[in-house]
This record gives C-alpha cells, sequence and structure tokens, in this order.
C-alpha cells in the first residue's frame, strides 16, 4: 500500500517552461490537494478537488492549473514557470474532507531559474 | 493577525525533558484541530487531533481551549527522535466552505 506518491521528487525549470506534476493514491480517497511549502510561511493550497472530475481553486491558485480524471489520480500543471513558484508542492488526499487526516505524498522541490 | 500562530522555536531542550507548544487560532468557528509533525525535508504527518476533552497518546498530550482560542501540544520524557518541526492545523469554516489553516511550525530540537 503506497499512499500518496508524486512525481518527480526534484525539479530545475527555466522561467516560462511548462511541467506536470502527477500525484496518485491507492486508499480510494474523494478528496486530493496540492499545496506549497515555502520558508517562514504555512503550508498554501493551490487546487483541491472533491471527486473525480472536478476542481476548485485554492488561495494561491494563479499560475497554476489542475485536473481530476480518474479518482486516484490528481495533477498540477504549469504552463509558464516563474521564479515566485520555486517551492516546495505537496500533494494530499483525504477520505472525508477537512475533518480526517490528510495524507501527504513526499513533495517536490521545484526550482525555477 | 495571523489565522493560526506558532512560536516559530527553536526550542532546545536535553532528553527526557517535558516540552509544551501552543498555537493561537483566530477564528472562533474554527470546528477542527490537529498536530503534524514534520521532519526536515519530507511530508508532514499527522501527529494527533485534538479533541475538545482533551486528549493522550502515549508520551503526547494535546488539548483546546475554545474560550481563549489555543491548542497545546505536551510532549513528555522527550527522545532524540521527536526533533522535527511541529505544525499546529485549524479546520476553520470560513463562511461558505471550510479551509484548512496551518501554522508555521515549531521547531523542536533534542539534545542529547
Amino acid at each position: 500500500n503506497a499512499g500518496v506518491t508524486q512525481t518527480p521528487k526534484f525539479r530545475v525549470l527555466k522561467t516560462g517552461q511548462s511541467m506536470t506534476l502527477l500525484c496518485a493514491q491507492d486508499m480510494n480517497h474523494e478528496y486530493m490537494y496540492w499545496y506549497r511549502q515555502d520558508p517562514g510561511m504555512g503550508l498554501r493550497l493551490i487546487h483541491y478537488s472533491v471527486g473525480e472530475g472536478t476542481t476548485a481553486k485554492g488561495e494561491v491558485p494563479d499560475g497554476y492549473n489542475v485536473s481530476r480524471l480518474k479518482k486516484q489520480n490528481f495533477l498540477l500543471g504549469l504552463e509558464s514557470a516563474a521564479p515566485s513558484q520555486t517551492s516546495v508542492y505537496f500533494c494530499a488526499s483525504t477520505l472525508q474532507g477537512y475533518n480526517s487526516p490528510l495524507h501527504f505524498g513526499n513533495g517536490t522541490r521545484l526550482t525555477v531559474t | 493577525r495571523k489565522e493560526v500562530e506558532q512560536d516559530p522555536g527553536p526550542f532546545n531542550v536535553p532528553e527526557g525533558a517535558t516540552v509544551a507548544f501552543n498555537c493561537t487560532y483566530s477564528n472562533s468557528a474554527s470546528q477542527s484541530f490537529f498536530w503534524y509533525r514534520q521532519d526536515c525535508r519530507k511530508e508532514p504527518k499527522l501527529l494527533m487531533s485534538v479533541y475538545s476533552s482533551g486528549n493522550e497518546d502515549g508520551r503526547f498530550t494535546a488539548q483546546l481551549n475554545r474560550a481563549s482560542q489555543y491548542i497545546s501540544l505536551l510532549i513528555r520524557d522527550s527522545k532524540l527522535s521527536d526533533s522535527a518541526t511541529y505544525l499546529c492545523v485549524v479546520n476553520s469554516y470560513g463562511g461558505a466552505t471550510n479551509k484548512l489553516i496551518f501554522g508555521t511550525g515549531t521547531l523542536l530540537a533534542v539534545q542529547p
């Protein structure tokens, strides 16, 4: 039972390049989330999904897009990367929304130069 | 004022010590509360939920004070392996939707 798996673990992009971060969970969770973590700040929600085929904006959605075509996968896309998107990205899932514990992936360290 | 505030530390304590962290939250309508642990360069992991009556899990005790709007985490008999950042997380009711607010974390360093 892998839990939540994120790929890639590390990536360096140049300004203007695009990439997709993949998150996969095998716990049959309905809810999935993308967070970013920056020094001196708490984790901030980028986008989330309450079920297959649904997505919604979080606290800091600008510059990102997401898709949830299959229940187990939640993709985060950066269409035109900017240095301000240098961060550690965490995917998470829960069974019943915010009243149940978050299960996090092991993170993606992204640097945009 | 931040919605969730924690003392960033670091808290440097010797092995065997008792240490306590507090976390304050601003939204009185907050519904549920959690402590997560995050090791250096790793993902956060749930340490424990915080219940209204207080709860204990081994050496860890969590308490909620709704009147003063804070939660606390007490660690007894600290171990070297307790060294980590402890994140306070609050499920805050924001009107139409709930949102999960993360504190910036308190760094604990247990010294031999």
